[in-house]
């Protein structure tokens, strides 16, 4: 079985600074793929990031990038830059043998 | 990518009827995901839907309380039967490309039971 802990409920930031979110996992699984996942108050989830476990290099998208640490299961979301939009429940999720888990979430403010 | 409309978008529905929500994909898809997402929490997977057999549950949801219809490639519907104020959640319909690749969304459906 996969779990996935996001262990910040909340997190706020100030707008064009920088921002970790956190996440730990845990898998049986030697071949599963990582996520994090962006849901706005329109309720949309939005891909933000994706990783895959055999790959040792961290995924860059853009302001976001991830560190990946796969001996110690962990998976943070950096985002630099932090703009207004970015104002989300940010939820990390595992992707092991065709099923997705998802962390509890973490609801990001940004501070104008 | 895949472009997801679900139906109804919400709805206040009376204890012990059943409600209906609908999805729609503007492509074919092998697989359709159901997940609820109770207030403030993260997604659950309810079934997972396949077109031509019965969908997966899993565990803790059962086909009699949220029968599932695949009826072809590009659509799905959930039924949540039965409900009690604790079905109250949102729930949202979901595919993907295959293992591994990006999941997209409805806009799901809150549902409020009274």
């Amino acid at each position: 079985a996969q779990t996935v802990t996001q262990s910040q409920p909340e997190m706020s930031v100030q707008e064009a600074e920088t921002v970790t979110l956190s996440c730990t996992y845990d898998t049986s699984e030697s071949d599963y793929y990582l996520f994090w996942y962006k849901q706005p108050p329109s309720r949309q989830m939005i891909l933000v990031i994706r990783q895959e476990a055999y790959k040792q290099q961290n995924a860059t998208e853009n302001r976001f990038s991830v560190n990946f640490q796969k001996a110690a299961k962990s998976f943070s979301l950096k985002i630099s830059d932090s703009q207004l939009g970015d104002a989300a429940m940010y939820f990390c999720a595992c992707e092991g043998a065709q099923k997705l888990v998802f962390g509890q979430g973490t609801r990001l403010t940004i501070n104008p | 990518s895949a472009v997801i409309s679900q139906k109804p978008s919400r709805d206040i529905c009376q204890r012990g009827t059943s409600l209906t929500i609908q999805c729609q994909v503007d492509s074919q898809v092998t697989m359709m995901f159901w997940y609820r997402q109770q207030p403030g929490q993260s997604l659950t997977l309810i079934a997972t839907a396949n077109q031509g057999s019965e969908a997966t549950y899993e565990s803790g949801f059962v086909i009699d309380k949220f029968p599932i219809s695949r009826p072809n490639l590009t659509f799905s519907t959930l039924t949540v039967s039965n409900m009690s104020p604790e079905d109250s959640s949102i729930y949202l319909c979901s595919v993907d490309n295959g293992r591994g690749t990006e999941a997209f969304f409805g806009q799901g459906t809150r549902l409020t039971v009274v």
